[in-house]
């Protein structure tokens, strides 16, 4: 159990397009969904925290017009970053979680989108 | 005090010897700490976590001993094989607030 997808697994696009990527929770319940950003060799990096129905929270530094998160059910997060550059490439990873599980601060990662923006 | 850190930031074993992966924290209010797993390309699974109520939890190869006094906590990798050369991250937390992530460990376990 505790299963999260994430769609697509890579994605490349053109400077100044937009992209989505879908995070989904396939047999919980997820009342939080982070999003994280991770560099080559590095850790993760939290970009925002989501929860259902209310609008995302925010790490300092992060710009909220440029990566949208968007949490409408309780399975489906998504994070748009809009007119995307070179610098925007990355791996971004998504996580749920579910108070109704046991262990309630536990986090279930997805696979990770890879983005390179041409 | 958010920071929690991590050593050694590689680390090569032996198959079949063991693997430590150190981990401390200063912010007391933590109150859950896991482990995670990572190969390279794939997102981070959970391998194991604890509560500061116990000192050491153990699952299969994969145990968790924990100092509260000395705010630290560390993964131990009995046996290690081939296959568990990943990145490992520690985190932790206070209730269901974000984690705070360690900056990972790169096990090589050669054969």
């Amino acid at each position: 159990g505790a299963v999260v997808s994430q769609h697509p697994s890579r994605v490349i696009c053109k400077s100044g397009t937009s992209v989505k990527i879908e995070c989904r929770s396939l047999d919980f319940q997820a009342t939080t969904m982070f999003w994280y950003r991770q560099f080559p060799k590095k850790s993760l990096m939290l970009m925002a925290t989501s929860n259902e129905g209310s609008k995302a929270t925010y790490e300092q530094g992060v710009e909220k017009d440029k990566f949208l998160i968007n949490h409408a059910s309780l399975t489906l997060s998504t994070l748009t970053v809009t007119s995307a550059h070179p610098e925007d490439s990355s791996f971004y990873i998504c996580s749920a979680r579910s108070l109704a599980r046991a262990y309630q601060e536990t986090q279930y990662f997805g696979p990770g989108t890879r983005l390179l923006v041409l | 005090q958010q920071q929690v850190k991590q050593s050694p930031q590689s680390l090569i074993v032996q198959k079949g010897g063991i693997s430590i992966i150190n981990c401390a924290y200063e912010n007391t209010a933590f109150d859950y700490f896991p482990w995670y797993q990572q190969f390279p390309g794939k997102g981070p699974a959970l391998l194991i976590a604890i509560r500061p109520d116990v000192s050491e939890k153990k699952e299969g190869r994969f145990t968790i001993s924990f100092n509260k006094s000395a705010k630290q906590f560390s993964l131990h990798i009995m046996d290690s094989q081939p296959g568990d050369s990943a990145t490992y991250f520690c985190a932790a937390s206070m209730g269901t607030d974000k984690l705070i992530f360690g900056t990972g460990t790169r096990l090589q376990v050669f054969p």
